[in-house]
């Protein structure tokens, strides 16, 4: 079985461009959680979904921040126009149920130049 | 301030010597989680306490959980270089609706 899965590992963007982050999660989870972390901090939540279902967005900012879990297929973090303060390593997490045990990926470092 | 604050921020001990890690937090909880993050990697869940527990057990790790307190401990017996990390602790709680929060970590640095 494999683990929650972030693609790209690494990822630069120029300021006004588009990032997509992707996160495949375990087998048989449902819950999807995204993570936002600085250096030498700790992890921001931004968003929990279900199944096509965002369930909690409240950390995530209204602008330019979407999420979404299609039935089929990965979770996509999009953030568009992105500006240097978006800059962080991003975090994915899956979960047989509502916030237990979480199982993380490995994150995608994002980069705006 | 944050649900979860951990303390020390940072600790510094030689090998085989204890670790404590103390997380305190402000509101009832559900559960209580720790994970571990070694730098530049995914977190790694090590112990999930629930509120009616006091004391879980997981291999050389020790969770306490004193509600009247709203704090929790993590102890790291016979410390080994590989417990090198930081370890965050995490609030499942109903204020904070469906999120589970996390605490600003304690780095852990183990001496060989």
């Amino acid at each position: 079985n494999a683990g929650v899965m972030q693609n790209p590992r690494h990822l630069v963007r120029r300021r006004g461009q588009e990032a997509r982050l992707r996160c495949s999660p375990m087998k048989g989870h449902s819950h999807v959680y995204w993570y936002r972390q600085l250096p030498e901090e700790g992890l921001k939540f931004m968003v929990y979904l279900q199944k096509e279902n965002i369930i909690d967005e409240s950390g995530m900012p209204k602008e330019r921040f979407s999420a979404e879990f299609p039935k089929e297929g990965p979770s996509i973090l999009r953030i568009q126009q992105v500006v240097r303060g978006d800059s962080a390593a991003y975090f994915c997490a899956s979960s047989p149920r509502q916030n237990e045990k979480l199982f993380f990926g490995s994150g995608t470092q994002l980069s705006v130049l | 301030s944050q649900q979860g604050e951990e303390d020390p921020q940072a600790l510094s001990i030689q090998e085989g010597e204890n670790a404590t890690m103390n997380c305190s937090y402000k509101t009832s909880i559900n559960n209580l989680q720790w994970y571990r993050q070694n730098s530049g990697r995914g977190l790694v869940h090590l112990i999930l306490i629930r509120s009616n527990e006091r004391e879980k057990h997981s291999g050389r790790l020790r969770v306490t959980l004193d509600t009247s307190k709203k704090s929790s401990s993590l102890l790291i017996t016979a410390s080994r270089a590989a417990d090198t990390a930081s370890y965050f602790c995490a609030t499942d709680a109903m204020e904070y609706g469906n999120k589970l929060v996390f605490g600003a970590g304690t780095i852990l640095r183990v001496k060989s």
